[in-house]
Parts: structure tokens; C-alpha cells; sequence
């Protein structure tokens, strides 16, 4: 079945930091992947997507390319902001008819001064 | 513009108890919804998901049940809670194929 593998966290970096969170996935046909993030008991928001390979998905700074041929889609910013402490998810959706996401376990970011 | 509503933010429940969370879409019709429930530091376990009114799929057998009994409201349940049950439990509704979700913002149930 589908899976997403995501780099274990948690991710701690200075502020104005390179970040990058690693994911991977494993699916049948061609899924649309997406990268959400849920900031302290809030509920999950959709941060980018990507629907088809060599896309890239891009908001808020943060941007991800889907790589059909290393099967991944790598969250990346530039230079963090303590703002940009969250839990990062990374997610696919298949090619059935219900549409359902598989999230990967998340990473938690933890951005300092 | 479409938006999703979900209640309560909190609930504290004794272990036997019934239990009843309620989400609502408004602006859009005939969307997927689907419940996933996220237990302390860990991932996301899609328990239930719905395509049309009256049909329910369900991805784990557990204590819980979901039901939809209109276009736009999906309701999860139980009859008697267990400790195991408790988390942060999170709806959601998507447009169509492949689009991804829109999330509500949660309710955090804690059984006793």
C-alpha cells in the first residue's frame, strides 16, 4: 500500500537557518503530494502541493519538488523564523475514488533565537 | 467560501461513558469527509471516511463509529469510551479527487 517516510525530529535550528525535512513515499500510479503543518494545538493547514512530477509547490517561503524519480518531495526554506515552529507532515494522496491522504509521522521544528 | 466547523474544542470523559463529536461543512456540497485521530507525538490514523450521505468506510476496527446522516455533517461516536480512545481527534473535507483536505481545528478528548 501507500506510505510516506519522513526524517525523525525533532529538527532544531538557529533563526535565518537553512531547513530542509526529508520525505519519501512509496505509491502505484501517479499520487499529488502535499506538505501540511500544525502549529500547538491547532488542527492541521495545507502548506503547499505539488500534482504531478518535476511540480513545485511553493507558499510562505517554504517550497517542495516532486521528484518522481527519487520518489520524493523535500520541504525546504530559505531562512526560518521562530514563526516556522510547527510540526511539518508530509502526505500523499492515491488514485482512488475517496480520495484519502497518508500522512507521514511528522517532524517537529524548533526555530531559536 | 467554504468552511468546516468542529466541536467541541475539548472534552473530558469518564472511561464507559458515550461519546458524540460533530463536524459540519459549510459552502460546498457532496465533499469527502473523513475523521483521523492523532494520539500524544505521533502521526495521523484515518479511522473513517464518507463519500455521500449514509456511507461510511472504515479503516481500523476500534470502539468508534461514524455516521452521516446529512450532506455536510459527520458525526463520530461511541458508546463506551475506553481509556485507549483518548487523543486529538480531527476532521476533514475534500472537495474531490486528489485535492487534499481542508482540517478542522480539532477536539481534544481526554478519558479518565
Amino acid at each position: 500500500g501507500d506510505s510516506v517516510t519522513q526524517m525523525e525530529g525533532p529538527v532544531t535550528l538557529s533563526e535565518e537557518a537553512f531547513l530542509t525535512i526529508n520525505c519519501t513515499y512509496t505509491a502505484t500510479g501517479y499520487p499529488s503530494l502535499f506538505w501540511y503543518v500544525q502549529y500547538p494545538g491547532e488542527g492541521l493547514q495545507l502548506l503547499l502541493k505539488a500534482t504531478k512530477a518535476d511540480d513545485k509547490g511553493s507558499n510562505k517561503g517554504f517550497e517542495a519538488t516532486y521528484r518522481k524519480e527519487t520518489t520524493s518531495f523535500h520541504l525546504e526554506k530559505g531562512s526560518v523564523q521562530v514563526s516556522d515552529s510547527a510540526v511539518y507532515f508530509c502526505a500523499l494522496s492515491g488514485t482512488g475514488t475517496a480520495s484519502k491522504l497518508t500522512f507521514g509521522t511528522g517532524t517537529r521544528l524548533q526555530v531559536t533565537l | 467560501s467554504q468552511t468546516i466547523h468542529q466541536w467541541p474544542a475539548t472534552l473530558v470523559q469518564p472511561v464507559g461513558s458515550p461519546l458524540s463529536l460533530e463536524c459540519t461543512v459549510e459552502g460546498t456540497s457532496n465533499p469527502n469527509l473523513y475523521w483521523y485521530r492523532q494520539a500524544a507525538g505521533r502521526g495521523l490514523q484515518l479511522l473513517f471516511y464518507s463519500v455521500g450521505i449514509g456511507q461510511i468506510s472504515s479503516e481500523v476496527p476500534q470502539n468508534l463509529s461514524a455516521s452521516r446522516p446529512q450532506d455536510r455533517q459527520f458525526i463520530l461516536s461511541s458508546k463506551k469510551l475506553l481509556l485507549s480512545d483518548s487523543g486529538f481527534y480531527l476532521c476533514a473535507w475534500a472537495p474531490g479527487l486528489r485535492s487534499g483536505y481542508t482540517f478542522g481545528s480539532g477536539t481534544r478528548l481526554t478519558v479518565v
